[in-house]
């Protein structure tokens, strides 16, 4: 089983660009990377998924280089309700999943 | 698209007492879902996995007797806490993932138990 490792915590002001990474240095070939939203006392909401490269949806951006070791969530132009945790996961080929402690993002005005 | 309910949201129980948690897929089919809980400020621990008509698989160090599983149909999954103590007392969310291993988890809510 893969862990994941993200910074604990990251402050930006309202209006940057928000770079979180991920490592997940023993990700396996069918592994997918998938980010997570999560507000305090509810259920992490679904942000991203990729396998490779560079995907990109209406609210962030994810990058993957050719090793897969890491990824980074970018998110555009954070604003104050974007103040959460950001969990990422990988996805086993099976039902093992291992979230790591998150990123705690603060948006200050 | 992909909205998983629980109920209910919060609920307060005396010790000893049993508690049913309900999780729903909404607007798909859940070949499998998840129960995780949560503790303050700590990241999402797995607790089992369930699969439609199967017996649940429980994670190393959490007692299938005390957390009763049952995934009845594929949209509905049920996780019972017996005779629950103040130890118990945690966030509770469950995810549903539609088909494969590499589909998206889809999280519900979350329940918060506290037990008196």
């Amino acid at each position: 089983l893969a862990k994941t490792t993200q910074p604990i915590s990251m402050d930006s002001y309202e209006g940057q660009e928000v770079n979180i990474t991920c490592s997940h240095n023993n990700i396996a070939t069918n592994d997918y990377i998938t980010w997570y939203q999560q507000f305090p006392s509810q259920g992490p909401r679904f942000i991203i998924q990729g396998y490779k490269t560079k995907v990109t949806n209406e609210v962030a951006s994810l990058f993957i280089p050719a090793d897969r070791k890491s990824s980074t969530l970018s998110l555009p132009r954070v604003s104050l309700s974007d103040t959460a945790v950001y969990y990422c996961l990988v996805s086993y080929t099976g039902n093992q999943f291992y979230f790591g402690t998150g990123t705690s993002l603060t948006v200050i005005p | 698209g992909a909205v998983v309910s629980q109920h209910p949201s919060w609920v307060i129980c005396k010790s000893g007492t049993s508690v049913k948690i309900e999780c729903r897929s909404l607007d798909f089919q859940a070949t499998t879902m998840f129960w995780y809980r949560q503790f303050p400020k700590q990241s999402l621990m797995l607790m089992a996995t369930s699969n439609e008509g199967s017996k649940a698989t429980y994670e190393q160090g959490v007692e299938k007797d005390k957390f009763l599983i049952n995934h009845a149909s594929l949209t509905l999954s049920t996780l019972t806490v017996t005779s629950a103590h103040p130890e118990d007392s945690s966030f509770y969310i469950c995810s549903a993932r539609e088909g494969s291993s590499t589909d998206t988890q889809y999280f519900g809510p979350g329940t918060r138990l506290t037990v008196l």
